[in-house]
């Protein structure tokens, strides 16, 4: 069964950083695309960064672009976010997203999401 | 950015009853070989979201047969032949035609 588990989230201040984790298990976790897409508290869903299986790929959003780094390491199974310079508005639950692999470019399947509070 | 537009934003719906969401795009979502990249996603209470609706039209893993999607180019639609009292969340649709990805705001079903 797949599963994806985010680890890391927490109360930070505005300017502080954080690093969010995502275990991957029960699939080929190296034959997947990878995103993180979050949820302001009752907000909708908002995409914010990409990265390709060789990591050779990486595109982010421009609200978090120059402050936040996704990266992975495919023999640990993980997927990770870096997250600098935060914001109020970064406030939010985040989630991995796993990419298909039959070329529909669709998420199909999520973690349970990792809650950001970021206030002084 | 592409931008998705979702209508209406709250669905309350009898069960037993059918209902119908409607999702536009400020640009086209279809490509070269015909395929619409436009997925739909149901996000049910305290839950994660998850793919209800690939490539516009076609049902993922384990979703029930009362669901359906429709359309290409810039209007789609989802609908449920039935509602169940299941079924209440929030219905997203989501582009991933061209970068960055974005999502519509969200119709939120209830059940009346």
């Amino acid at each position: 069964e797949v599963h994806l588990v985010e680890s890391g989230g927490g109360l930070v201040q505005p300017g502080g950083s954080l690093r969010l984790s995502c275990a991957a298990s029960g699939f080929t976790f190296s034959s997947h695309h990878m995103n993180w897409v979050r949820q302001a508290p009752g907000k909708g869903l908002e995409w914010i960064a990409y990265i390709s299986i060789s990591t050779n790929v990486k595109n982010y959003a421009d609200s978090v672009k120059g402050r936040f780094t996704i990266s992975r390491d495919n023999a640990k199974n993980s997927l990770y976010l870096q997250m600098d310079s935060l914001r109020g508005e970064d406030t939010a639950i985040y989630y991995c997203a796993r990419e298909d692999t039959s070329g529909w470019y669709a998420f199909d399947s999520w973690g349970q999401g990792a809650l950001v509070t970021v206030s002084s | 950015d592409i931008v998705m537009t979702q209508s209406p934003l709250s669905l309350p719906v009898t069960p037993g009853e059918p209902a119908s969401i409607s999702c536009r795009s400020s640009q086209s979502l279809q490509h070269g070989h015909g395929y619409n990249y436009l997925h739909w996603y149901v996000q049910k209470p305290g839950q994660s979201p998850q793919l209800l609706i690939y490539l516009g039209s076609n049902r993922a893993s384990g979703v029930p047969d009362r669901f359906s999607g429709s359309g290409s180019g810039t209007d789609f639609t989802l609908k449920i032949s039935r509602v169940e009292a299941e079924d209440v969340g929030i219905y997203y649709c989501m582009q991933y035609s061209q970068t960055p990805t974005t999502f519509g705001q969200g119709t939120k079903v209830e059940i009346k």
